[in-house]
C-alpha cells in the first residue's frame, strides 16, 4: 500500500538552531500534504496545508516564519523549524493525500 | 467552525465485552468521517471511513446525521484492540480535523 515516510524519526537540536523534517510519499504523488504536531497525551493539531508549487496555508496561531514549509515536488514536503526553542519540542506528523490520506510515522523533535 | 468531539479520554473495557467509542461532529454540510487508530509506537492508521461502510477488525461505525454522531463499535473486545482511537472529519478543503482521541484499554 501507499507509504509516507518521514525523516528524521528523532532529532535533538540546540536552542536557536533550525531543523528540517522531510515528508515523502514513496509510491504515489501528492499535490497536497499536511503537517500536524502532537503534544504528549493530546490530539493532533493541524499546523498547515502544503500545496505543491505554491505557498503553504497555515492554520490560525501557527507562525509561518517559524515553521517554514516547502513542497517542491509531488513527492516531498519539508517542514523547517527555525530558531527552535524548547517549547517547539513536539511530535510532528505529516500526511499526504493519495486515494485516501496516508500518515507518516512522525518525527520527534527535542530542543535543548 | 468544524469540530470533532470525543467525550471520553480513557475507556476501560473487559475482554469480550462490547466497546463503544463516542464521536460527535459539527459540520454544516455532508461530512466525510473517519476513525483512525494508533497502536503503541506505531503510526496512525486508517481504521474505517463512513463512505465505505465496511467492518475492519470487527469494528463498525454508522453515521447518524440526526444525532451528528459517528460512534465506533465492536461487539466483543480483544486485548489487541488496546490503542488510541481518533475520530476525524474531512472538510471541503481536504483538511482532516481530529478529535482529541480516546485511549481504549482492554482489561484481561
Amino acid at each position: 500500500g501507499a507509504v509516507v515516510s518521514q525523516h528524521p524519526s528523532w532529532v535533538i537540536c540546540k536552542s536557536g538552531t533550525s531543523v528540517k523534517i522531510e515528508c515523502r510519499s514513496l509510491d504515489f504523488q501528492a499535490t497536497t500534504m499536511f503537517w500536524y504536531r502532537q503534544f504528549p497525551k493530546q490530539s493532533l493539531m493541524l499546523m498547515a496545508t502544503s500545496n505543491e508549487g505554491s505557498k503553504a496555508t497555515y492554520e490560525q496561531g501557527v507562525e509561518k516564519d517559524k515553521f517554514l514549509i516547502n513542497h517542491a515536488s509531488l513527492t516531498l514536503s519539508t517542514l523547517t523549524v527555525t530558531s527552535a526553542h524548547p517549547e517547539d519540542s513536539s511530535f510532528y506528523i505529516c500526511s499526504a493525500v493519495g486515494n485516501t490520506i496516508y500518515f507518516g510515522e512522525g518525527s520527534w523533535l527535542t530542543v535543548v | 467552525a468544524q469540530r470533532v468531539t470525543q467525550p471520553e479520554k480513557l475507556l476501560s473495557v473487559f475482554k469480550g465485552a462490547p466497546v463503544e467509542l463516542k464521536c460527535n461532529y459539527s459540520y454544516s454540510g455532508s461530512p466525510e468521517l473517519f476513525w483512525y487508530v494508533q497502536y503503541s509506537r506505531q503510526r496512525l492508521q486508517l481504521l474505517l471511513r463512513h463512505i465505505s461502510r465496511e467492518s475492519i477488525k470487527g469494528f463498525t461505525a454508522d453515521l447518524n446525521k440526526g444525532e451528528t454522531s459517528f460512534h465506533l463499535k465492536k461487539p466483543f473486545a480483544q486485548e489487541e484492540d488496546s490503542a488510541m482511537y481518533y475520530c476525524a472529519s474531512l472538510n471541503r478543503d481536504d483538511k482532516i480535523i481530529f478529535g482529541k482521541g480516546t485511549r481504549l484499554h482492554i482489561l484481561p
